[in-house]
């Protein structure tokens, strides 16, 4: 069964790095998302993408991230330069159509930052 | 304002409990999408349903089962004769019909735990 794949698995990195979180999307999905899950929290919106563009943002998607989809299978998530309270699980996830269906998540990568 | 509110933050039941998940949402959208994903321990997303809001028709697939209830805004989430497999934190989650890329919202999710 075809499935959302997301690389790494878990990241450590310094605060003030700058940090790629990839995700390979089902082949045939046109839509993609990137959300976040603090610990202990709900999973919170941060962008969605379709045809090479981001569509829409939530406020904590500030300068500091940004989302490419640099050939035609990878989609990522940069964050330019790390802080303390991005240290969250991050969840890429994807969808075939508009209307009604159903977006279908990677296993997240746990981002540290120290 | 599109909002979805799961009240229970945590259930602890016995093997072979039914037990019923809430989930309660707001938005003024007309057509809107509500889903159930659940999350194992290992910390992945999985689908379990979604739900169109022009159909009102209760699902059930094997042990679990679905009300929606627009009157009341409602969509809870049935687990007859639940199994130690099924601790997970239970999130419901609402999609607006009103955008395409439709970002979705979720609750807090219900951390369910499931004694032998």
């Amino acid at each position: 069964e075809p499935e959302v794949t997301q690389t790494p698995s878990h990241q450590v990195t310094q605060m003030g790095q700058e940090v790629i979180l990839r995700c390979v999307p089902i082949s045939n999905h046109l839509y993609f998302y990137w959300y976040r899950q603090i610990l202990g929290q709900k999973v919170e919106f941060l962008v969605s993408f379709y045809n090479n563009e981001i569509s829409e943002k939530s406020e904590i998607f500030d300068d500091q991230f940004s989302v490419e989809r640099p050939d035609g299978s990878n989609f990522t998530l940069k964050i330019r330069s790390t802080k303390l309270e991005d240290s969250a699980m991050y969840f890429c996830a994807s969808r075939i159509l508009s209307g009604a269906t159903e977006a279908f998540f990677g296993q997240g990568t746990r981002l540290t930052v120290v | 304002a599109q909002k979805v509110t799961q009240a229970q933050t945590e259930i602890s039941v016995v093997e072979k409990e039914d037990v019923t998940l809430d989930c309660v949402y707001e938005t003024r959208d007309t057509t809107y999408y509500l889903f159930w994903y659940k999350q194992p321990p290992s910390g992945e997303l999985v689908f379990l349903i979604r739900r169109n809001s022009f159909d009102e028709q209760n699902e059930i697939s094997g042990r679990y089962s679905w009300n929606f209830q627009k009157s009341t805004s409602s969509f809870n989430f049935t687990i007859t004769a639940s199994q130690v497999v099924d601790s997970a934190v239970y999130f419901c989650a609402l999609r607006p019909g009103g955008s395409t890329l439709g970002r979705l919202y979720f609750g807090r999710g219900t951390q369910l735990t499931v004694w032998p």
